[in-house]
């Protein structure tokens, strides 16, 4: 069972914040964010593993709680270059394979 | 360092046909996934592989559908007897050990006339 995302799309400003969620009915071993644009392959972004972690680099960020089986991504002050579609992964305890999400369709204007 | 080649990048067969395509991992990368991925939707798990064995295949279709990564050489993922519904983009990922990020090749873009 592929995990949700939500929102389905979202349309930006430069500069402005965006928040993407992920959530599974399953107990969750890792989460794993990428973006992939269009006609491209999907780029990893961030790998969260069990135990209530927070990620980040430059202005992106993510968060993993455990206990309710969900994880966030945090986009703040946007580029033009974060356009794309982004889709978490993720592991279930038990298993080894990615599940994606649907996919959460990002567009940054100027 | 190279990262994951896949080839061709892009496929046409006809209905009946077999349809082979070509992964190489990044060096030193032992794990191979394949996912696939229809217009405007998400990627689908077919199987993971390590070098002589298959790990996971719990997302391949039961008929025509088979992967290998053998120990020298490329992983492959044969579809035999291709209908139109196959026409998809096929992507292949690696990692160095499991539970760890993958990375993705370009895809191989298949389309069954």
């Amino acid at each position: 069972q592929q995990p949700v995302q939500s929102p389905q799309a979202v349309i930006l400003r430069e500069g402005e914040d965006a928040v993407i969620n992920c959530s599974s009915s399953k107990a969750l071993y890792s989460v794993h964010w990428y973006r992939q644009k269009h006609g491209e392959a999907p780029v990893f972004l961030m790998i969260l593993l069990k135990g209530g972690e927070q990620k980040g680099h430059d202005k992106i960020s993510a968060s993993f709680n455990e206990k309710k089986q969900q994880s966030s991504l945090y986009l703040t002050a946007s580029q033009l270059s974060y356009s794309g579609t982004y889709f978490c992964g993720t592991v279930d305890t038990g298993r080894r394979a990615l599940t994606f999400g649907s996919g959460t369709r990002l567009q940054v204007q100027p | 360092n190279a990262g994951v080649m896949q080839n061709p990048r892009h496929l046409v067969r006809r209905r009946g046909q077999e349809a082979r395509l070509r992964c190489s991992p990044v060096k030193g990368h032992s794990h191979v996934y394949w996912y696939r991925q229809l217009p405007e939707e998400g990627l689908k798990f077919m199987v993971y592989l390590q070098k002589e064995n298959i790990i996971d295949e719990s997302g391949m279709p039961k008929e025509r559908f088979s992967a290998e990564f053998p120990k020298e050489g490329p992983s492959i993922l044969r579809i035999q007897q291709v209908v139109r519904g196959d026409s998809a983009a096929y992507f292949c990922a690696s990692s160095p050990l499991g539970d760890h990020e993958q990375y993705f090749g370009p895809g191989t873009r298949l389309t069954v006339t």
